[in-house]
């Protein structure tokens, strides 16, 4: 089976804190992601990456930056965090067309 | 661009009954369809998959979903829905973006709820 992992299953930062948090897989996927889920918006995709040192903009990338230095390993980085990404925070990695999801991780900024 | 449709937010079936939650997408050619379900506080997980071949797929826990590409729809069915079954379902539509990468839109999300 597949597994993805997240550091924390809840996290309470204050606005203007840098906040990071953490992804691993072990399936060797190439292809990781990061998603945000909020009430009836959906879940709307923050950045991906497709290799090691690679990324890409998704479609809300702004006040947010990733980071992968190894394969199993994806990281998303909120430089100042603010209370509007209050939210849930999905992981996910890919094979090919299927995404394989982690636990999430729900953010709370105050 | 590709697009996913969930036309009910909200179900509610008694345990033992019959389900249909509906999905109809957008895209111009064959798509990639998904049905994904989450548990509360839970990330999801994937149920089944069609990518091409027999247009009924059976999945996990014992749904099955059918593709009907002149309804442009990929419903997922379950003959007799336990109370463990209440949960969130996300329908996906995927579509190769490029080399071995695929671009995912997803649904907004059926709520099911299980009287008992």
């Amino acid at each position: 089976d597949v597994k993805v992992t997240q550091s924390s299953r809840y996290l309470v930062k204050r606005t203007g804190e840098k906040v990071f948090l953490e992804c691993v897989q072990d399936m060797d996927h190439e292809n990781m992601f990061w998603y945000r889920q909020d009430p009836g918006l959906g879940l709307r995709l923050i950045y991906f990456s497709y290799d090691v040192k690679m990324k890409e903009k998704g479609d809300i990338p702004e006040g947010y930056s990733v980071s992968r230095e190894k394969k199993e390993r994806f990281s998303l980085i909120l430089e100042s965090a603010s209370t509007n990404q209050t939210s849930m925070y999905l992981c996910a990695s890919s094979l090919q067309a299927s995404r394989y999801f982690g636990p999430g991780t729900r953010l709370t900024v105050t | 661009a590709q697009s996913v449709t969930q036309p009910d937010i909200h179900i509610t079936v008694s345990e033992g009954a019959s389900l249909e939650l509906r999905c109809n997408y957008s895209y111009g050619a064959t798509p990639y369809l998904f049905w994904y379900v989450q548990s509360p506080g839970q990330g999801l997980q994937l149920l089944l998959k069609y990518f091409s071949g027999d247009t009924l797929v059976q999945g996990i826990k014992g749904f099955e979903a059918e593709f009907k590409r002149s309804q442009s729809s990929f419903n997922l069915r379950k003959p007799s829905v336990h109370w463990s079954d209440a949960a969130e379902y996300f329908c996906a539509v995927g579509a190769r973006s490029g080399g071995s990468n695929y671009k995912l839109t997803f649904g907004k999300g059926t709520l099911l709820t299980v009287n008992p």
